[in-house]
């Protein structure tokens, strides 16, 4: 089945103790996400990746690392948490030849609690 | 800047018709993206434009015009299930960043 997955699916940690959040996508696409969701301030892309060792900054890039080794995985290294940092968290991966391509499919997002 | 903007709450009844509007400013311009999302899940994708038009797709249709910068996503036959939020996305072809605006809830009543 085609599907992009994140683990944990809820972490509550607290103020400085480092963490990851995997994502992997089955389905060979190029490009990988990752957003964050708050209330009111609806989706906002942190990181980005074009391909194996390309990645970019999105619109929140602050307080987050990524890495993208191999096409399938995109974790998100949170080096620092801060309560701040406490949100939806979702990633997403793309196709990117085509006409129907560049449509988004994403995982089934990570509640973050830092307290 | 960038900017997307869309309704941030919509009512309809069951069985009518909806339509709700996106208006962007990007940089640059790669697509243009609807997406569902109901409460607590991620979203789903719906529909792509990256022309001028209308594309049709069962009981949703998504039309852009890129000149206006402005986009709507047609919703018809509604169906309590369609209770949800829209997300309208632009793919900005100069960063390939994708901007989300902050979605519109659309209520149905019965």
């Amino acid at each position: 089945e085609a599907q992009v997955t994140q683990n944990p699916r809820y972490l509550i940690t607290v103020t400085g103790k480092k963490l990851t959040v995997t994502c992997s996508q089955n389905m060979n696409h190029e490009y990988m996400s990752w957003y964050r969701q708050d209330p009111g301030l609806g989706l906002r892309q942190i990181y980005y990746s074009m391909n194996v060792e390309v990645t970019d900054k999105g619109d929140v890039p602050e307080g987050y690392k990524v890495s993208r080794k191999e096409k399938r995985n995109f974790p998100l290294i949170l080096e620092s948490p801060s309560p701040n940092q406490t949100s939806l968290y979702f990633c997403a991966s793309s196709f990117e030849g085509g006409r129907a391509g560049k449509t988004q499919y994403f995982g089934p997002g990570t509640r973050l609690l830092v307290l | 800047g960038q900017n997307i903007d869309q309704p941030t709450e919509m009512t309809a009844t069951e069985g009518a018709i909806v339509q709700i509007n996106c208006t962007y400013q990007t940089s640059g311009f790669n697509g243009l993206f609807w997406y569902q999302q109901h409460a607590g899940e991620a979203p789903t994708f719906l529909s792509y434009n990256v022309l001028d038009g209308l594309e049709e797709k069962g009981r949703f249709s998504s039309f852009l015009s890129r000149s206006k910068g402005y986009s709507y996503l047609l919703l018809k036959e509604l169906q309590m299930k369609d209770s949800a939020s829209y997300l309208c996305a632009v793919r900005d072809s100069m960063h390939d960043k994708i901007i989300f605006g902050k979605g519109t809830r659309l209520h149905i009543l019965p």
